[in-house]
């Protein structure tokens, strides 16, 4: 699999209902970033959980982190047909020579109201 | 604050040409990226800039790409001859530095035919 490669690849849901997106990587992390991708529109940084954390929260999002697996889960709860979009996960590998960060395929979700 | 901002946000031109795109950085971020998405693959790290000087251009595909920052300001990258497989979405992205979370532009959409 990739670094960063997001599962599953496409999720449809009623408003209301929970989505859960999954992530996994290869290498070791300094940390791993959540972003959100509006259609026609640039990558915004949601949420940053470190290697040290196992999970993190805000506002309705719930992340975890599972370097033993090399995995992480992003949870909207009770979502809105606002939160449409593509979600990436982005790893920074310790061992790269700046701040670069190793963007996955992403999960493209859809509310419908 | 005003965001990242990249232009053109479209771009056709053909086989052999030259492109020019550029990027604004938020003000007062030293450090900017160059970031491509390819159709259907992942989000690929280009270059990395500290203030004017290149941190990192690992991700460089080739020699026809040529990326700079003159005064640490606004960034340009220069595709030249543009080749087919160059078409894709070409993000920019800038931040403080350290884990500071990446600002992106909404990216120039480049198609070459």
């Amino acid at each position: 699999s990739q670094q960063g490669e997001e599962d599953p690849q496409a999720l449809s849901i009623q408003e209301g209902e929970n989505a859960t997106m999954n992530c996994s990587y290869k290498t070791s992390i300094n940390n791993l970033q959540w972003y959100r991708q509006n259609s026609g529109r640039g990558l915004v940084h949601l949420i940053l959980i470190r290697s040290n954390e196992r999970e993190k929260h805000s506002g309705r999002l719930r992340v975890t982190l599972d370097t033993s697996k090399k995995s992480s889960s992003l949870l909207i709860t009770a979502s809105r047909a606002a939160d449409t979009a593509s979600y990436f996960c982005a790893t920074r590998d310790p061992g790269a020579g700046s701040y670069q960060l190793t963007f996955g395929k992403g999960t493209k979700l859809s509310v419908i109201p | 604050e005003a965001g990242v901002t990249q232009f053109p946000s479209h771009s056709v031109i053909e086989k052999g040409q030259t492109v020019t795109l550029r990027c604004d950085p938020i003000s007062g971020h030293d450090n900017l990226y160059w970031y491509r998405r390819v159709m259907g693959k992942e989000i690929k790290f280009l270059l990395h800039f500290v203030k004017e000087s290149k941190q990192d251009e690992s991700g460089m595909p080739n020699n026809r790409f040529l990326a700079e920052r003159t005064g640490g300001t606004y960034s340009t990258l220069k595709v030249q001859p543009a080749e087919l497989e160059d078409s894709g979405v070409y993000f920019c992205a800038s931040s403080p530095g350290g884990d500071s979370p990446l600002h992106f532009g909404n990216g120039t959409r480049l198609t070459v035919t």
